[in-house]
């Protein structure tokens, strides 16, 4: 059991709306990170939250936006959803720190069906 | 730029020994790291090298060699549960952002 939680764990939009996905960073997890997984791919990194500000981000539009909140859960925010926005969102937190190896621990995911 | 690279597919057979390769090139280095997805599933952590050599934990082991910018992980005793994808991944400089590679998808066979 991993303690990071997503919701919903699937749902179907269609084109244009918009998509709140929401995460809980395991417990004494300060780093929460966005990533976007297509079937057959491995996971494209969108954006890192740190202290509640975007730490770093990947080569998706501006459409994709996020928030972390003071206890350290998260949403991400899509907007005017394109088909290709069809995918598993997977949420991952970490421990960011001196010490810290970077391991990334990951929920269950969000799938995410645009029609 | 960062890029990663595994073969595809892999198949296998129960109680044989496969070895996943992967090539990386990151600005910078910070690690090198395998996780394992089943399908529909989260993917968990298997193994972390920041060293040259071999770590070896149970059945897994991973090899890394920096100069190279070459790694693999060894899965021996093969079962049917190991059949999964495998994820080679490399954080940035300053960890913030992780890369991952396609996965290599693994099918152990009877």
């Amino acid at each position: 059991e991993t303690g990071v939680t997503q919701s919903p764990t699937h749902l179907i939009k269609t084109r244009g709306q918009q998509v709140t996905l929401r995460c809980s960073s395991q417990s004494g997890h300060n780093t929460v990170s966005w990533y976007q997984q297509a079937l057959g791919q491995g996971p494209q990194f969108i954006f890192q939250y740190y202290r509640e500000e975007e730490n770093g981000r990947g080569n998706f539009p501006p459409r994709f936006s996020g928030l972390q909140f003071p206890n350290y859960s998260s949403e991400l925010n899509v907007n005017a959803l394109e088909l290709d926005d069809s995918a598993l969102y997977l949420c991952a937190s970490s421990l960011a720190g001196r010490e810290n190896t970077g391991e990334l621990f990951f929920g269950e995911g969000s799938r995410l069906t645009v029609l | 730029g960062q890029n990663i690279d595994q073969p595809t597919e892999m198949t296998a057979t129960e109680g044989a020994i496969v070895q996943i390769n992967c090539t990386y090139q990151t600005s910078g280095f910070n690690g090198l790291f395998w996780y394992q997805q089943h399908a529909g599933e989260a993917p968990t952590f298997l193994s972390y090298n920041v060293l040259d050599g071999l770590e070896e934990k149970g059945r897994f082991s991973s090899f890394l060699s920096r100069s190279k910018g070459y790694s693999y992980l060894l899965l021996k005793e093969l079962q049917m549960k190991d059949s999964a994808s495998y994820l080679c991944a490399a954080p940035n400089t300053g960890g913030f952002k992780t890369i991952f590679g396609a996965g290599t998808r693994l099918f152990v066979k009877a």
